[in-house]
């Protein structure tokens, strides 16, 4: 199946600081979703990006689909932006997402 | 954007009872639902797909049998835990996409399952 990598795995920063997370991906998708996920569990998708740049906020995510990777920038973070951060990408010949591993990040203020 | 909502958010139980989850999708049909388990620190894993009116299919190494997957409606798959173990406690999350909106899949608020 598609390998999904995600780096790095985990990540300290101090509050303001920006940072950039990275996904690699083994084979062509139809569909990259970046995740927060939160102490609780719960996944808040931040971007819907199979190809492209998109900003929302101080999140910005650019995905380069013909050399399968994509790029999360968090810019002037703050520690409500601690937690897990998954890249999950659908193959062209799936139906369902795969995820990476996650980064771990903790903001510090 | 759509909402998938899955009941119950955390559940105990004891050893070799049964414990069924909820997925379901809010304000649009999903012929087809997402089954993931995620242990402590670790990602997601695709347990299954779950398929209206048809049965599901479940990943290598996912036993059906222990997993039970209904999808009767368009819009709610549930998921039973049968006869369930310690080593069963985990967070389970569905997921579904909306065909129409085109803006890619959405998760449930998942499920803390731990069983005693």
């Amino acid at each position: 199946g598609i390998q999904v990598e995600q780096s790095p795995p985990d990540l300290i920063l101090q509050e303001g600081a920006n940072s950039t997370l990275r996904c690699n991906f083994s084979d062509s998708v139809n569909n990259l979703q970046w995740f927060h996920q939160n102490p609780w569990g719960q996944l808040i998708n931040l971007f819907y990006i199979p190809s492209g740049t998109k900003q929302n906020g101080r999140l910005s995510a650019t995905t380069v689909a013909t050399e399968r990777y994509s790029l999360l920038y968090i810019s002037s973070s703050q520690t409500t932006d601690s937690g897990v951060y998954f890249c999950a990408v659908k193959p062209n010949s799936g139906y369902a997402l795969n995820f990476g591993k996650g980064t771990s990040l903790l903001v510090t203020p | 954007g759509a909402v998938v909502s899955q009941h119950p958010s955390w559940v105990i139980c004891k050893s070799g009872t049964s414990v069924k989850i909820e997925c379901r999708s809010l304000d649009f049909q999903a012929t087809t639902m997402f089954w993931y388990r995620q242990f402590p620190k670790q990602s997601l894993m695709l347990m299954a797909t779950s398929n209206e009116g048809s049965k599901a299919t479940y990943e290598q190494g996912v036993e059906k049998d222990k997993f039970l997957i209904n999808h009767a409606s368009l819009t709610l798959s549930t998921l039973t835990v049968t006869s369930a173990h310690p080593e069963d406690s985990s967070f389970y999350i569905c997921s579904a996409r909306d065909g129409v909106r085109h803006d890619g899949y959405t998760f449930g608020s998942g499920t803390r399952l731990t069983v005693v």
